[in-house]
């Protein structure tokens, strides 16, 4: 599985945008973009995934660069819930494989 | 909605005692995973389970964990005789098998081992 880099910590304030970029640049014509987070000591919870196409659902948008070097996660109204660590991972999709979770993002929404 | 439970929230235990950690998948799912967190550190996967055998294991998962589905409902994760770096969060996870991408992640179980 391709590796990510992701900034360590964001600061967002609370009903603004917050834009969560990741660099992939090794990432494989098969290997999906996912997106997970986890609020404080609770389990992952999915976020958005996608191919090379962007992708929106009723949580986040996610922007995939061309090249598919890097994306970037859009939530576009950050609220006080959404504080979490935002963890980017690359891996094939389509099977029932093993997430490799780094260090991902700690965002800190203010009010 | 569905969700992944887990039972016990909190389980204290002592050195060498032997402790299961109980997880009730998604009803429809068929992939399920167990993973743990340290205190600070990153998520860690340890095993995954289809058509009741493990799929794939960790380095961390040996000889003292196993894991089971007893009863069709059920997902077991057992630690034989439990050592102190033990102590952390255990997440279970479920995924459907056409869409294995996405996995539900319970809530966890904190084991303290003293």
């Amino acid at each position: 599985d391709a590796k990510t880099t992701q900034p360590t910590s964001m600061d967002c304030a609370e009903g603004r945008a917050a834009n969560l970029p990741c660099n992939h640049s090794t990432i494989s014509g098969n290997e999906y973009v996912y997106w997970y987070r986890q609020i404080h000591s609770q389990g992952p919870q999915y976020i958005i995934h996608g191919l090379k196409n962007n992708e929106t659902n009723e949580m986040a948008s996610l922007i995939i660069t061309e090249d598919r070097k890097s994306s970037t996660l859009i939530l576009p109204h950050a609220t006080l819930r959404d504080t979490a660590v935002y963890y980017c991972i690359v891996r094939v999709g389509d099977q029932g494989g093993k997430l490799i979770f780094g260090q991902g993002t700690e965002l800190s929404v203010k009010p | 909605e569905p969700e992944v439970t887990q039972t016990p929230s909190h389980q204290v235990t002592q050195m060498g005692q032997e402790v299961i950690l109980r997880c009730v998948p998604i009803s429809n799912h068929l992939y399920f995973y167990w993973y743990r967190q340290i205190l600070g550190q990153k998520v860690e996967f340890l095993v995954s389970f289809y058509n009741n055998e493990i799929s794939e294991k960790s380095e961390i998962f040996d000889d003292q964990f196993s894991v089971e589905r007893p009863d069709g409902s059920n997902f077991t994760l057992k630690i034989r005789s439990t050592k102190l770096e033990d102590s952390a969060m255990y997440f279970c996870a479920s995924s459907e098998t056409r869409h294995g991408e996405t996995q539900y992640f319970g809530p966890g179980t904190r084991l303290l081992v003293l």
